[in-house]
């Protein structure tokens, strides 16, 4: 069965960092891409970003390009999600996700989240 | 980017009604679009892909339907359980996902 678990939201100042983790289990980790999806208070969901299997492709919303970045450890099934130059509209409940195939795919699998706030 | 509309923002549906949702895109995503349901606390479960593919165990009662720019999901006989928020989200230029702002089933 695949799990994915959230790790390393917390309460951070404006113009602070934060490193989110996403430990997965119950599938060949490294044979997918995996992706970060947001979800503000009361809001949708907005994607973040997405890694390749092996990690040498990424991809980022415009509203976080330059202050994330996304990286993986497939030794390990993880992936993370370093936040830099945080604001107060990235306050959120961060998600990782991945898909059941490889290539454009919907997102099979979903963690239960970690809450980031970004607040003074 | 490709944006996602959903309507209505609301729906209040009795049970053991259908209920319609729709999903418009701004430009064809083919059939690379996918639906999801949300209940309060929860991460987002996929119910559809592919435009009309059910995932793995979700009922027969879900279907989805629609190519290029116009989806629906219909839920033929609604259950107490349905209730929550619905995404459509489309993966036609993967990575660069969009979700649709949401549509709220509320059971009447």
């Amino acid at each position: 069965e695949v799990h994915l678990v959230e790790s390393g939201g917390a309460l951070v100042q404006p113009g602070g960092s934060l490193r989110l983790s996403c430990a997965a289990s119950g599938f060949t980790f490294a044979g997918y891409a995996m992706s970060w999806v947001r979800q503000g208070p009361g809001k949708g969901l907005e994607w973040v970003s997405t890694i390749s299997g092996t990690g040498g492709n990424t991809f980022f919303a415009d509203s976080v390009k330059g202050r994330f970045t996304i990286s993986r450890d497939n030794s390990k099934n993880t992936m993370y999600l370093q936040m830099n130059s945080l604001r107060a509209d990235d306050t959120a409940l961060y998600f990782c996700a991945g898909p059941r195939v490889t290539g454009p795919a919907a997102m099979d699998y979903w963690g239960q989240g970690t809450l980031v706030t970004v607040s003074s | 980017e490709i944006v996602m509309t959903q309507s209505p923002a609301t729906l209040s549906v009795t049970p053991g009604e259908r209920a319609t949702l729709s999903c418009r895109a701004s430009q064809s995503v083919r059939s690379n679009l996918a639906w999801y349901q949300q209940k309060p606390g929860q991460a987002p479960r996929l119910l559809i892909y592919g435009a009309s593919t059910r995932a793995t165990g979700i009922p027969a009662r879900f279907s989805g339907s629609g190519s290029g720019t116009e989806f629906t999901l219909t839920i033929s006989s609604l259950q107490s359980e349905d209730f929550g928020v619905y995404f459509c989200q489309h993966y036609y230029n993967w990575p660069r996902y969009t979700f649709g702002q949401g549509t709220k089933l509320e059971i009447k």
